[in-house]
């Protein structure tokens, strides 16, 4: 059965720091795409970044570039995103999902929240 | 960019009505577009692939069809467990992009 379980959310002040983790199970990790999505409180979903299977590519929407790293560890079977320089803006519940061949996300985790106040 | 827009952004119907939600890329994403439920609470789930591709689980009341830029979700006879938000997602390229959602309520 195929499991992804975030960890990592937290309350965290205005220019704070927080790393997420995805922790993956029930399939090949290193044969897929990676991807975070976020979703503020009620609002919808907002893609955040994704990550190539071997970490060669990785891309970010434009409002966290140089802020936030998205990584993984295909050893562990984790998926992890480095969250720096976080603004009120970023709060959310965080997702990771996979990727599938057509490029849908076929799995997501149960989400992660992360609120970010002064 | 490429923008989705959905419409509607909500409607009201009830059970055992048909709807239909349209989904309109600003430019072509050729198929790579997908729909996916969320109901409260929860991660989304994916229903349809590649426009028209029905994922694995997911009852035949639920089809998608459309190429380019207009596409389709359709509910056939709607239950009470579809009462949810419905968003669709182009995976043509980068950066991906969501609809604003459609949120389908009770009538």
């Amino acid at each position: 059965e195929v499991q992804l379980v975030e960890s990592g959310g937290a309350l965290v002040q205005p220019g704070g720091s927080l790393r997420l983790s995805c922790a993956a199970s029930g399939f090949t990790f290193s044969s897929h795409w990676m991807i975070w999505v976020r979703q503020a409180p009620g609002k919808g979903l907002e893609w955040v970044a994704n990550i190539k299977q071997d970490g060669s590519e990785k891309y970010y929407v434009d409002s966290v570039k140089g802020r936030f790293t998205i990584s993984r560890d295909n050893a562990k079977n984790s998926l992890y995103l480095q969250m720096n320089s976080l603004r009120v803006e970023d709060t959310a519940v965080y997702y990771c999902a996979r990727v599938e061949s057509r490029r849908a996300l076929d799995y997501w985790g149960q989400g992660t929240l992360v609120t970010v106040s002064p | 960019d490429i923008q989705m827009t959905q419409s509607p952004s909500s409607l009201s119907a009830s059970v055992g009505d048909r709807v239909t939600i349209t989904c309109r890329a600003s430019q072509s994403v050729s198929s790579y577009l997908n729909w996916y439920q969320q109901k409260p609470g929860r991660a989304p789930k994916l229903l349809i692939y590649a426009a028209s591709n029905l994922q694995s689980g997911v009852p035949s009341r639920f089809s998608g069809s459309g190429s380019g830029t207009d596409f389709t979700l359709t509910i056939s006879s709607l239950q009470p467990e579809d009462f949810a938000t419905y968003y669709c997602q182009q995976s043509n390229s980068v950066p991906v992009t969501f609809g604003q959602g459609t949120k389908v309520e009770i009538k």
